[in-house]
């Protein structure tokens, strides 16, 4: 099984940050990773597909980069909405499929 | 518009089965995949299992191989997804998600770009 671990566990920022998330897997997915943002009571969203692809209507703040085994999403002036969790997901080996175990964004 | 409508919340006990089901509309069902993920209390995203909205084809964590059952029908647009001998820690909200296409480089791949609600499942000892 691909494991992906995300860091950090957990990032504090102010609003107008820039946030930087990783997401590192044990082996290479080529550029097969997915972003996902998470919310309370909410479905995930997908926001990056292909590695670094936004999906329709995501905002441009938001960027994605890596291939291979490290990956990075970021988030150039956060917004008060952008405080969520993120998941990265893995298509490498599709259908089958492994999720990261989340940042949380938190306001500091 | 694309709508995945879940069922409803379900209360079990340990040893038993549950079957939720997700009923979609807006699009073609038999030209995708779904996929199912589940998120217990205070936890990440697990991937469960996927399956062909065309051929009913399904692939599965290996985690829940041998307790997980998906099936779908083509003519009601819906999927299901059965889980047996329940356990605590199958206390969770579970998800469907829509496998969409989308081209990347000189192919294709499938993220997961539309989801139900989700459904709690809740199981007590």
């Amino acid at each position: 099984e691909i494991v992906l671990t995300q860091s950090p566990v957990t990032l504090s920022l102010s609003q107008g940050d820039r946030a930087t998330l990783s997401c590192r897997a044990s082996q290479s997915i080529t550029t097969s990773l997915a972003w996902y943002q998470k919310k309370p009571g909410q479905a995930p969203k997908l926001l990056i597909y292909g590695a670094s692809s936004r999906a329709t209507g995501v905002p441009a703040r938001f960027s994605a980069s890596g291939s291979g085994t490290d990956f990075t999403l970021s988030i150039s002036s956060l917004e008060p909405e952008d405080f969520a969790v993120y998941f990265c997901q893995q298509r490498s080996n599709w259908p089958q499929s492994t999720f990261g175990q989340g940042t949380t964004l938190e306001i500091k | 518009q694309i709508q995945l409508v879940q069922s409803g919340p379900e209360v079990r006990k340990s040893g038993a089965s549950v079957k939720v089901s997700c009923k979609t509309s807006g699009f073609l069902f038999v030209g995708y995949g779904f996929s199912w993920v589940r998120q217990a209390p205070g936890q990440g995203l697990e991937w469960v299992g996927w399956i062909s909205g065309y051929s009913g084809k399904t692939n599965y964590s290996e985690k829940f191989q041998d307790r997980v059952t998906l099936t779908m029908h083509t003519t009601t647009n819906t999927v299901y997804l059965e889980m047996t001998r329940l356990r605590s820690d199958d206390t969770a909200i579970y998800y469907c998600a829509r496998e969409g296409d989308f081209e990347v480089g000189s192919g294709w791949a499938h993220y997961l770009d539309y989801w139900g609600p989700g459904t709690l499942v809740t199981v007590s000892s």
